[in-house]
């Protein structure tokens, strides 16, 4: 499976705390991106890093990449309630020139008040 | 508009049934996708299509057969499903200056009996 992993596969926070979730990948990858999952609802993208950056900011999100481990890793500082989620990474492997993107296993991060 | 919209929301069908998803974009993406996510799993991709021309096919069963009529439409027709094809049906599509990052539409949730 190209499926990626991801730990922690659940993280629970406070309000302000900084949350951190890692991303590895197993091919090499066009570019890594990240979605956020309200419960049952569809996916929002976040953010999406180039295989050639090393590190994104985006508002309270930040992500970096180190292609040499296949790994990823992203930060939400200063976390809030509305952050409850499922984070996904998503690896573009495409080699057809069609986009292919093959989600990690996701971490559920719950933020209380 | 940058909004996906799908179907309908809910679905429960007997393994008998015919039935149809539907999805629709007036983003003017080119690039469409079905994923199939089972609860707690990431998304698992189905169908690409790109300029309305299936593009990818990850080797789904035939029971599921994906129509794109126009650039804005796309529909995956359900015939003789079993139980375990019950999950949550999520439609993107991707194109334009942002076209790395996908739009979700909030997916069907189809329960097969």
């Amino acid at each position: 499976s190209q499926q990626g992993e991801e730990d922690p596969q659940a993280l629970s926070i406070q309000e302000g705390e900084n949350a951190t979730m890692n991303c590895s990948y197993k091919t090499s990858i066009n570019n890594l991106q990240w979605y956020r999952q309200n419960s049952g609802r569809g996916l929002v993208h976040l953010i999406l890093i180039r295989s050639n950056e090393r590190e994104k900011h985006s508002g309270r999100l930040r992500v970096t990449l180190d292609t040499s481990k296949k790994s990823s890793s992203l930060l939400i500082t200063a976390s809030r309630a509305a952050d409850t989620a499922s984070y996904f990474c998503a690896t573009d492997v495409s080699d057809t020139g069609f986009q292919k993107l093959v989600f990690g296993t996701g971490t559920r991060l719950l933020v209380s008040p | 508009d940058t909004e996906v919209t799908q179907t309908p929301k809910h679905l429960v069908m007997g393994m008998t049934n015919k039935k149809s998803l539907k999805c629709e974009q007036h983003m003017g993406h080119r690039a469409m996708y079905w994923y199939k996510q089972k609860a707690k799993k990431p998304p698992e991709l189905m169908f690409v299509y790109s300029y309305e021309k299936l593009s990818i096919n990850e080797s789904v069963p035939s029971r599921f057969s994906p129509e794109c009529p126009n650039s804005s439409l796309l529909n995956l027709h359900l015939h003789a499903l079993q139980p375990e094809d019950s999950a949550l049906y999520l439609c993107a599509s991707s194109g334009g200056r942002t076209y790395n990052e996908q739009f979700f539409g909030p997916g069907t949730r189809l329960t097969v009996l």
